[in-house]
């Protein structure tokens, strides 16, 4: 049982470029989230989802789209990435219909865009 | 202001040492309270929810004052292995429902 994982753990872009962050996740859970974390900044979120071909947004979804084709699986596109994007993701998902549920993360994926 | 605030610190306290850490957040209709443990380039991990009457879980204490909108939590005999960032979360209600994160305290405990 691996819990949350995500692929790939470092990356380093060029302005422009873009990427997709792969989340997966084992235990069944409904609500996945794609945060990002910045320094002297709380976690923030950038998208998430209810369910298997939902998605939403979140409180900083510019720039980055989503998507939930398979239940276990939650993808974060960078489609041109910019200096802003620089930063650490975070993957989460909880098993409950509410965000006060237990979230568990993944290892984070840290991202650095020249 | 920022939704959820926390001295950043860091706290270098000794090992054996009682440690309490305070948060205050801004949304007074928020519900639900936790703390999460974050150590250094981990990823967040659930610590404990706060209830409204206050809860223990072994050397953790964590308190509640709707009053005055903040939220404590209290480390009793602390191990070198409580060294870590404490993230004040809280749930804000509204259009978006969603966690709110604070930036953290960083507690160093000293052999």
């Amino acid at each position: 049982n691996a819990g949350v994982t995500q692929t790939p753990k470092f990356r380093v872009l060029k302005t422009g470029q873009s990427m997709t962050l792969l989340c997966a996740q084992d235990m069944n859970h409904e609500y996945m989230y794609w945060y990002r974390q910045d320094p002297g900044m709380g976690l923030r979120l950038i998208h998430y989802s209810v369910g298997e071909g939902t998605t939403a947004k979140g409180e900083v979804p510019d720039g980055y789209n989503v998507s939930r084709l398979k239940k276990q699986n939650f993808l974060l596109g960078l489609e041109s990435a910019a200096p802003s994007q620089t930063s650490v993701y975070f993957c989460a998902s909880s098993g409950g219909t509410s965000v006060t549920d237990t979230q568990y993360f993944g290892p984070g994926t840290r991202l650095t865009v020249l | 202001r920022k939704e959820v605030e926390q001295d950043p610190g860091p706290f270098n306290v000794p090992e054996g040492a009682t440690v309490a850490f305070n948060c205050t957040y801004s949304n007074s209709a928020s519900q639900s309270f936790f703390w999460y443990r974050q150590d250094c380039r981990k990823e967040p991990k659930l610590l404990m929810s706060v209830y409204s009457s206050g809860n223990e879980d072994g050397r953790f204490t964590a308190q509640l004052n709707r009053a005055s909108q903040y939220i404590s939590l209290l480390i009793r005999d602390s191990k070198l292995s409580d060294s870590a960032t404490y993230l004040c979360v809280v749930t804000s209600p509204g259009a978006l429902e969603k966690l709110t994160f604070g930036t953290g305290t960083r507690l160093t405990i000293i052999p």
